[in-house]
């Protein structure tokens, strides 16, 4: 039941754009967006809901695809602040969320 | 302050000895949650709560308990801690009723089990 997340790893240039995949065997209810600096707290992106619009704020924004059981977060004209791993939590409906494995992001100067 | 606390942050401790982690929140929320990180995974849910008479088991329950002695705290127990369950631990919150289930998560506790 876990979501799987692609790529597992991506190495950018500062300025470079990137697209996290999250895929799910399962009908979703949200999906979660995290990230988490080495060795710290995962910290809250943004969610996206059933039957609801992409979201996002400056230059890092997500869709959801319910069809597909599917979402992905985009990042452009990347930062050196965005350097982190990437997770995916869903909630299939039962309120409670499930992890994906995480996508590392390392950005280069 | 932070709206979520864990303490300690770090432990080192041997095989067979009971161990209590706490986390403490003035966020206001009902639901806390205890999940553990094993380097280069992801998150598992070991217990969740989503009041004070509400305890649930998540994916990884086994050798661990929890206690919520109120609404703002919420403590993980390794009865007989092992090697195994070395791992860093998050402690996590969201509120009732928003349709979102959005969870903030405390700063972590890094266990080392020897």
């Amino acid at each position: 039941q876990q979501p799987v997340q692609s790529p597992q790893a991506v190495i950018l240039r500062e300025g470079e754009d990137a697209v996290i995949n999250c895929s799910s065997s399962k009908a979703l209810y949200s999906v979660h967006w995290y990230r988490q600096k080495h060795g710290e707290a995962p910290v809250f992106l943004m969610i996206l809901l059933k039957g609801g619009e992409q979201k996002g704020h400056e230059k890092i924004s997500a869709s959801f695809n319910e069809k597909k059981q599917q979402s992905s977060l985009y990042l452009t004209a990347s930062q050196l602040s965005y350097s982190g791993t990437y997770f995916c939590g869903v909630n299939f409906g039962n309120e409670k969320l499930t992890f994906g494995t995480g996508t590392r992001l390392t950005i280069i100067p | 302050d932070a709206d979520v606390t864990q303490t300690p942050r770090n432990r080192i401790t041997k095989t067979g000895k009971r161990i209590m982690l706490e986390c403490s929140q003035t966020k206001g929320h009902d639901r806390m949650y205890w999940y553990r990180q094993d380097p280069g995974l992801g998150l598992q849910l070991i217990y969740y709560s989503f009041d004070v008479k509400d305890i649930n088991k998540g994916e990884i329950s086994d050798g661990y308990s929890v206690s919520r002695q109120a609404q703002a705290k919420f403590s993980l127990s390794l009865e007989s801690a092992i090697p195994n369950q070395t791992a860093l631990y998050f402690c996590a919150t969201s509120a009732r009723g928003q349709g979102s289930d959005t969870q903030y998560f405390g700063p972590g506790t890094r266990l080392t089990v020897l």
